[in-house]
């Protein structure tokens, strides 16, 4: 069971947007910003999304978050084929002392 | 880019002691604005964060595994150890180390910011007699 909570799978045609929520509490994301991981087939993760909203260099504006009390989005548009992934949700948790992760998305582009 | 490498043995016992160590290159270890630390996924499921270890040798480690790890550092060596002990079939798993960034977000929120921003490819360990 995951602290952070994401729907175990979502969907959408090539070109359209899509997103994808996660879940936690005052512990995690009510209290410190959210980061998004995108995990291609049978690769590492990658990091998406920090700081709520930011994206590293190299990561397209087509990919974009936000956050709103305990609960965030990423949202990615003009959707490719190649954007077909596992996307997992983190942050900080006090509780814990350490980052705690959502279950993670499996996004099918259909 | 921060090339991260694990490396250790891929078959591990039950009830014996897992033990891998991660070598970065491209970049010091002793950066004291960077923790490293170690996240699994067991096959077919999510991330698990394990733990951090600070330059300074100072550990975070998660509750529910804090009483079979132990992370440590070389910062000779340029490198960072996991140790999990007593393992069983459920710590069978893709086991990766990556950088870890935490600081207080520009906002002045009090927020935290924290994220891994580099990891190494990971190495599956399997549990088995």
């Amino acid at each position: 069971q995951s602290v952070l909570t994401q729907p175990p799978s979502a969907s959408a045609t090539p070109g359209q947007r899509v997103t994808i929520s996660c879940s936690g509490s005052s512990f995690n994301i009510g209290g410190n910003t959210v980061t998004w991981y995108q995990q291609l087939p049978g690769t590492a993760p990658k990091l998406l999304i920090y700081s709520n909203n930011q994206r590293p260099s190299g990561v397209p504006d087509r990919f974009s978050g936000s956050k709103s009390g305990t609960s965030a989005s990423l949202a990615i548009s003009g959707l490719q084929s190649d954007d077909e992934a596992d996307y997992y949700c983190a942050a900080f948790d006090d509780s814990q002392n350490g980052p705690v992760f959502g279950g993670g998305t499996q996004l099918i582009v259909l | 880019q921060l090339p991260l490498q694990e490396s250790g043995p891929r078959l591990v016992k039950p009830s014996e002691t897992l033990s891998l160590t991660c070598t970065v290159s491209g970049g010091s270890i002793s950066s004291s604005d960077y923790y490293w630390g170690w996240v699994r996924q067991p096959p077919g499921k999510g991330l698990d964060w394990i733990g951090n270890v600070y330059y300074s040798g100072s550990t975070f480690y998660n509750p529910s595994l804090k009483s079979r790890v132990t992370l440590s550092i070389d910062t000779s060596k340029n490198q960072f150890t996991l140790k999990l002990s007593s393992v069983t079939a459920a710590d069978t798993a893709v086991y990766y180390c990556a950088r870890h960034k935490e600081a207080f977000s520009p906002s002045g929120s009090g927020s935290l910011d924290a994220f891994f921003d580099f990891w190494g490819q990971g190495t599956l360990v399997t549990v088995s007699s």
